[in-house]
């Protein structure tokens, strides 16, 4: 199964930052990475596909990109809204498998 | 406007049965992979089971292999899943997909609670 190594666990930013969250996967998955945002009682949003490109009506201050294998989400001047967990998800081969999610805190 | 909502969920005892409903609409149903994902309280996503668009492929996570079920009846827009020999780690909440390419989910439902307790 591949591994997705997500960090950190849990950040506090403030709205002039620049936000980075990191996936490491434990071998090449060849793009087949997404991202997602859950706010509390909410089921989770799709932000980021194929590894870098915005999902329909996602504000472009979310981007992704990559290196080797690990994958980056970046939130550059996050506002409020942005608060809640990030997932990243690997569907490159079964057990399509998530990352353990990262807590983010605007502050 | 594309539409997910689940139902069937509640509280069921171990080693009991249940199933799973997501009614689907605002797309053309047949034409997309779907999926079921799950939320254990407090704790992270865990993808459980895809299927193909005309439910041919089904696809298992290693924890469900066995006991779940996903099918799909394209008449009716409306993904299943079968749920078996219920343990409690199988408490979550589940959520319906619409797995695009099979890749991402790109579409979600607002998930139904399954509680498996004596």
């Amino acid at each position: 199964d591949i591994q997705m190594t997500q960090s950190p666990a849990s950040l506090s930013a403030s709205l002039e930052e620049i936000v980075t969250i990191t996936c490491k996967a434990s071998q090449g998955i060849d793009d087949y990475l997404s991202w997602y945002q859950q706010k509390p009682g909410k089921s989770p949003q799709l932000l980021i596909y194929d590894a870098t490109s915005l999902a329909d009506g996602v504000p472009s201050r979310f981007s992704g990109s990559r290196s080797g294998t690990q994958y980056s989400l970046k939130i550059s001047r996050p506002q409020v809204d942005d608060s809640g967990i990030y997932y990243c998800l690997q569907s490159y081969s079964t057990p399509y498998t998530f990352g353990a999610g990262t807590k983010l805190e605007l502050k | 406007e594309v539409q997910l909502v689940e139902s069937g969920g509640g509280l069921v005892q171990p080693g009991r049965s249940m199933k799973l409903s997501c009614a689907a609409s605002g797309f053309t149903f047949s034409d997309y992979y779907m999926a079921w994902v799950r939320q254990a309280p407090k704790k992270g996503l865990e993808w459980v089971a895809s299927i193909s668009y005309e439910g041919s492929s089904t696809y298992y996570g290693d924890s469900v292999k066995g006991r779940f079920t996903i099918s799909r009846d394209n008449a009716k827009s409306t993904l299943y899943l079968q749920m078996n020999s219920l343990r409690s780690e199988d408490t979550a909440t589940y959520y319906c997909a619409r797995h695009r390419y099979l890749s991402f989910f790109d579409y979600w439902g607002q998930g139904v609670m399954v509680t498996v307790s004596s």
